[in-house]
């Protein structure tokens, strides 16, 4: 069984400020690492495939790294905006004759304006 | 707006019973993934399929199966159904797996009485 774990498990910022949240994962056997963003009443949403050790990806305010060698990734969100509230989720693919996907539990952020 | 459509939206149905949910994958994708979303939990990868072949498999019922035909739409059939089967159930697509970006369904919710 994957562990992937992402702290903190919620986190209120102000409008305005940056923030980041971090998503552990065992490193052997990585395959890829996806960030979604999951507002509430609908659908994940992709932000982020991730797959090569130093990896950094940017899309507007947001963007992410990775480090598999010590198993971790980190979401930077920067000068949050009400509309960035959501819950963010982590999942990664291992690798190996049947690959599965593993879901963090997630970091539900919420900013308040 | 995914491309990913899922069908029913809403199911309703009592204990023992069975039911099919389906979904169609964005156009030009060929991998389908298969997630449940139980009230207490995160997001449980079931089962993927790729160009109508599984290619993986995570922590799916054996009273659930599912299967992806050669127009790529695929089905997930739950039978024998429990309380504990309600849920709301993802879809989602990816041109190749797992490297690719996922994109998820509006889901089928599932209320087992």
């Amino acid at each position: 069984i994957l562990n992937v774990e992402q702290s903190p498990q919620s986190l209120h910022v102000q409008e305005g400020d940056s923030t980041n949240f971090t998503c552990s994962f065992p490193s052997s056997n990585f395959y890829a690492l996806h960030w979604y963003r999951w507002e509430t009443a609908k659908s994940p949403e992709a932000l982020f495939v991730m797959t090569l050790n130093g990896d950094e990806k940017k899309k507007g305010r947001i963007s992410a790294t990775l480090n598999t060698k010590e198993g971790y990734s980190y979401l930077y969100i920067k000068g949050s905006q009400p509309e960035d509230s959501a819950t963010y989720l982590c999942a990664l693919s291992n690798s190996g004759g049947y690959q599965k996907v593993t879901f963090g539990t997630g970091t539900k952020l919420q900013v308040i304006p | 707006d995914s491309g990913v459509t899922q069908t029913p939206k809403h199911l309703i149905t009592a204990t023992g019973q069975r039911v099919t949910l389906r979904c169609s994958p964005r156009s030009g994708d060929l991998s389908v993934y298969w997630y449940q979303q139980s009230l207490d939990q995160g997001l449980q990868f079931l089962i993927q399929y790729y160009n109508g072949e599984e290619r993986a498999k995570g922590n799916i019922l054996e009273r659930f199966s599912a299967q992806q035909f050669p127009d790529l739409h695929s089905e997930l059939n739950l039978s024998s159904l429990e309380l504990g089967d309600s849920a709301l159930y993802f879809c989602a697509s990816s041109p190749q797996a797992p490297r690719y970006e996922q994109y998820f369904g509006p889901g089928t919710r599932l209320t087992v009485t």
